[in-house]
């Protein structure tokens, strides 16, 4: 069975410390698709990033950065210089590719959250 | 253009009232998912539905629950005789529907607070 385990049920960090959310999966497909969102107090959940299990390249986006080793089953969020506007719970999420019935349609199963906390 | 939208933002209901939730997807997305968020479960899968195919229900927590998409566009989660763990955020989410077995992203709602007394 899938699942998504992120240990860090809370992190505080001071202004413009670097922080690193961890998130470690299972899965026994070879195909899956990983994700990043964030829930910032309004409650909304926005997605931050997508990566597909045959790409392991990292990628940076302005301070936020991803680590994706298949190796350690881990897809690591880092976020540098870290703002009081990176406040928020932050979810890991995987899919699998389920290519025989409906293509597309994912069912999402999420870690339970890393709570941010950024403070001034 | 307009993200998803859900309604009502928040309920409050009785003990075995039923309730109906409202999502409305983004313009063409023929993808909609429902989760539901809640402080013990975290966030769970309830259901999906893609295109004019079946729905995927496998993530209903009970018979109490249902959902129906009308036209291929917005979609209502009803609660029967609601219960007290029935508690939670519920979250609606859409997406494109890529075909080639190829994964998309979801876009999610602001969600509806469901409290029940």
């Amino acid at each position: 069975a899938q699942k998504v385990t992120q240990a860090q049920t809370e992190i505080s960090v001071v202004e413009k410390e670097d922080v690193t959310l961890d998130c470690v999966y299972e899965t026994r497909d070879t195909t899956y698709y990983l994700f990043w969102y964030k829930q910032p107090p309004s409650g909304e959940l926005v997605f931050l990033i997508r990566r597909n299990s045959f790409d392991e390249q990292n990628e940076i986006s302005g301070r936020y950065s991803w680590n994706f080793q298949k190796s350690t089953s881990s897809f690591n969020f880092t976020i540098t210089a870290s703002q009081v506007v990176d406040s928020a719970v932050y979810f890991c999420a995987l899919s699998e590719v389920e290519i025989m019935t409906i293509q597309g349609a994912q069912k999402l199963v999420f870690g339970q959250g890393t709570r941010l906390t950024i403070n001034p | 253009g307009a993200g998803v939208s859900q309604s009502p933002s928040n309920k409050v209901t009785e003990k075995g009232k039923d309730v109906e939730l409202r999502c409305d997807p983004i313009s063409g997305h023929t993808a909609l998912y429902w989760y539901r968020q809640s402080l013990g479960q975290g966030l769970e899968f309830l259901i999906y539905f893609q295109g004019n195919s079946a729905p995927d229900k496998s993530g209903l927590p009970s018979d109490r629950f249902s959902a129906e998409r009308t036209g291929g566009s917005v979609s209502t989660l009803t609660i029967q005789r609601t219960q007290q763990e029935d508690s939670a955020v519920y979250l609606c989410a859409s997406s494109l529907g890529v075909a080639g077995g190829l994964t998309d992203t979801q876009y999610f709602g602001p969600g509806t607070r469901l409290t029940v007394l």
